[in-house]
């Protein structure tokens, strides 16, 4: 099983659609979670952290489940400048020997149509 | 600097050829991080630094991977007789915080290196 998980999509919605991604993750002891978002041949950029408590920044909502190990990304009224590939992230301890466990899914892929 | 600048942003480069690639991070940030993607996938690290000292470099694929950054700030990714296998994204990511921590990464747009 990878460390992080996430369905490849792609997610073709129509605009003002809201879609949901989920991501897993398999270490137990991850700390810190992200959402990146990552347009064709550009630099990943983060989209949000994810706490424990949920955050919410407008449209988009990030939630994490430690129970379950998986986070979540809800995009509401989706846009068209909304299609990219986002990519969970998840980055177990903080020690410098763990720095390198900062863990990248292959990202999930969404095209929002007019 | 407003953001990760990162040069060249393209390299074509003969097999054999060694390459060396610059980042400059953000003002004032700790930590420096080179990763590469391959087309497809997720970034994959390389090595870490924070300030001057590289702390982690696990991810170097082979002794023909070399990084430094001597003075905390600019860092080098340096490519010792390229392989086909080389060619890649080469991002650098830079924070504010050690380890990134709590912050997330700003990062650069990448060098795209073609190794033929």
């Amino acid at each position: 099983r990878k460390e992080v998980e996430q369905d490849p999509g792609p997610f073709n919605v129509p605009e003002g659609a809201t879609v949901a991604f989920n991501c897993t993750y398999s270490n137990s002891a991850s700390q810190s979670f992200f959402w990146y978002r990552q347009d064709c041949r550009k630099e990943p950029k983060l989209l949000m952290s994810v706490y424990s408590s949920g955050n919410e920044d407008g449209r988009f909502t990030a939630q994490l489940n430690r129970a379950s190990q998986y986070i979540s990304l809800l995009i509401r009224d989706s846009k068209l400048s909304d299609s990219a590939t986002y990519l969970c992230v998840v980055n177990i301890g903080f020690n410098a020997g763990n720095n390198r466990k900062l863990i990248w899914g292959l990202g999930t892929s969404l095209a929002v149509n007019p | 600097g407003a953001g990760v600048s990162q040069s060249p942003r393209y390299k074509v480069a003969k097999r054999g050829q060694d390459v060396a690639l610059r980042c400059d991070p953000i003002s004032g940030h700790v930590s420096l991080f080179w990763y590469q993607q391959a087309l497809g996938q997720g970034p994959e690290f390389l090595t870490y630094f924070q300030n001057e000292a590289q702390l982690d470099k696990s991810g170097l694929p082979s002794d023909r991977f070399f990084a430094e950054r001597p003075e905390g700030s600019v860092s080098t990714l340096k490519i010792q007789r390229t392989q086909q296998e080389d060619s890649a994204v080469y991002l650098c990511a830079s924070s504010l915080s050690r380890l990134g921590q709590g912050h997330g990464y700003t990062f650069g747009s990448g060098t795209r290196l073609t190794v033929v």
